[in-house]
């Protein structure tokens, strides 16, 4: 079965730079979700759009952008990018009216920033 | 608000033996609940859900209860192996289409 893909899988970057992070759902899904976890932590939502509109906004920074295209990927923009950045970014599908809420995980991108 | 509470510390069991992770939950209305494990270096995968009260969730030999009166939705099983070693998240969802709400997660390791 298809699965949620995320580009690139590793990216380094210097401070200040700018970084973008790109996520392909699960075909059919209608909602895309970003995660953000530091090393040893749950993770923390980011942003999520159903139907390329922007539904729910948690603990994202001003630095970071993001938005879900007409073929419904979805890609997270982030600049001025500070140490603290680093981390693993998911992005997670679902489809809403599918019963419970599963949100379908990528594996994950991680950003290193030095 | 919704927040989730998993038990301190990580958890280190020898081969077969019983496992029981805690996980509370304060929301509001009646949340979906589920169990998240992330193997080292490896996104999060769904290990079980519940979505009402009383429901049992069970996957791999793991199984929780969806409790409404303790608001708890405890992981166990019976007899864990070294493949089981990995980071246990609990998590909520209040309506579909909504965010999950982790926990802090708990690390798993299984000695043989």
């Amino acid at each position: 079965a298809a699965g949620v893909i995320q580009s690139p899988r590793h990216l380094i970057k210097e401070k200040r730079e700018t970084a973008t992070l790109k996520c392909y759902p699960i075909p059919r899904h209608d909602t895309v979700y970003w995660y953000q976890q530091g090393p040893g932590q749950d993770p923390q939502f980011l942003i999520s759009f159903y139907e390329k509109m922007q539904s729910d906004k948690g603990s994202i920074p001003d630095r970071f952008s993001a938005q879900q295209f007409s073929d419904y990927h979805s890609e997270l923009n982030m600049s001025s990018l500070e140490l603290g950045d680093s981390a693993l970014y998911f992005c997670a599908s679902s489809l809403v009216f599918s019963g419970a809420n599963v949100l379908t995980f990528g594996a994950g991108s991680r950003l290193t920033v030095l | 608000g919704n927040s989730v509470t998993q038990m301190e510390g990580p958890v280190t069991l020898s081969e077969e033996a019983f496992l029981t992770i805690n996980c509370t939950y304060t929301a509001t209305g009646y949340p979906s609940l589920f169990w998240y494990v992330q193997y080292p270096g490896e996104g999060l995968q769904l290990l079980l859900k519940a979505t009402k009260a009383d429901d049992k969730g069970s996957n791999k030999g793991f199984e929780a209860t969806y409790r409404k009166e303790t608001t708890s939705f405890h992981l166990e099983k019976g007899s864990v192996q070294v493949s089981d070693s990995a980071v246990y998240f609990c998590a909520l969802s209040v309506t579909s289409g909504s965010r999950l709400t982790f926990g802090e997660g708990t690390q798993l390791t299984v000695n043989p």
